[in-house]
């Protein structure tokens, strides 16, 4: 069954590192999400690309969070500086189109811890 | 400013027991309303719902979406401790969600 892959699955950082987080969505889903999920908290959306486009990043934090898709495949979040309260589980999902009727596939997650 | 809100919070019940889990929302450009399922994990879909009055239905899960009143309702019957979970609930557009209803299901 195809499956969304994240890496890493856990990452310890120092404030003021730089992270990055990969994902790879499900072959042939034009449509892929960041969400950041923090402890007790729903998934809020970071980031939506449609293809290799940026869809939606309202709430993305752009002094220090950045996102690509360049080839409309895989992604990759980044994170710099790390700051303490960025630590969350990272989500990617994907769809096969960014309507209603597609269902959304989460990926197991990366989970970021901020020291 | 856009919200869902989701109650309860947590709810512990025995096996066997029914349960209703709510979600209210106010969002511009509704487009649907998703309950996922998480347990310690990512979220896996449970439903979507465009249209108000028609439940759907997946074994004891069901769910009906009200757009007159704004809110959707997930009921579960006859609970199983594998039923234990946070379940979530989430309107797209924007994908939105509220910060779930933790469900602990005691043998």
């Amino acid at each position: 069954e195809a499956e969304v892959a994240q890496s890493p699955r856990y990452k310890i950082t120092e404030k003021s590192q730089a992270v990055a987080f990969w994902c790879d969505p499900i072959s042939g889903h034009a449509t892929l999400y960041w969400y950041r999920q923090i402890l007790g908290q729903g998934p809020e959306l970071l980031v939506q690309f449609q293809d290799e486009s940026v869809v939606d990043d309202s709430q993305l934090p752009k002094d220090r969070f950045s996102a690509e898709r360049l080839k409309g495949v895989d992604s990759t979040l980044k994170i710099q500086p790390a700051e303490l309260g960025d630590s969350a589980m990272y989500l990617c999902a994907s769809s096969l189109s960014p309507t209603s009727e597609s269902e959304q596939f989460f990926g197991p997650g990366t989970r970021l811890t901020v020291l | 400013e856009d919200k869902v809100v989701q109650s309860p919070l947590s709810l512990v019940v025995h096996e066997g027991d029914t349960v209703t889990l709510n979600c209210s929302y106010e969002v511009t450009n509704f487009r649907s309303l998703l309950w996922y399922k998480q347990e310690k994990k990512a979220p896996t879909f449970l439903f979507m719902l465009t249209s108000s009055g028609i439940e759907k239905k997946s074994g004891r899960l069901s769910s009906i979406l009200d757009k007159k009143e704004l809110f959707s309702i997930l009921n579960i019957t006859a609970t199983q401790t594998g039923d234990s979970a946070v379940y979530l609930c989430a309107v797209e557009y924007q994908f939105y969600f509220g910060t779930g209803t933790s469900l602990t299901v005691i043998p």
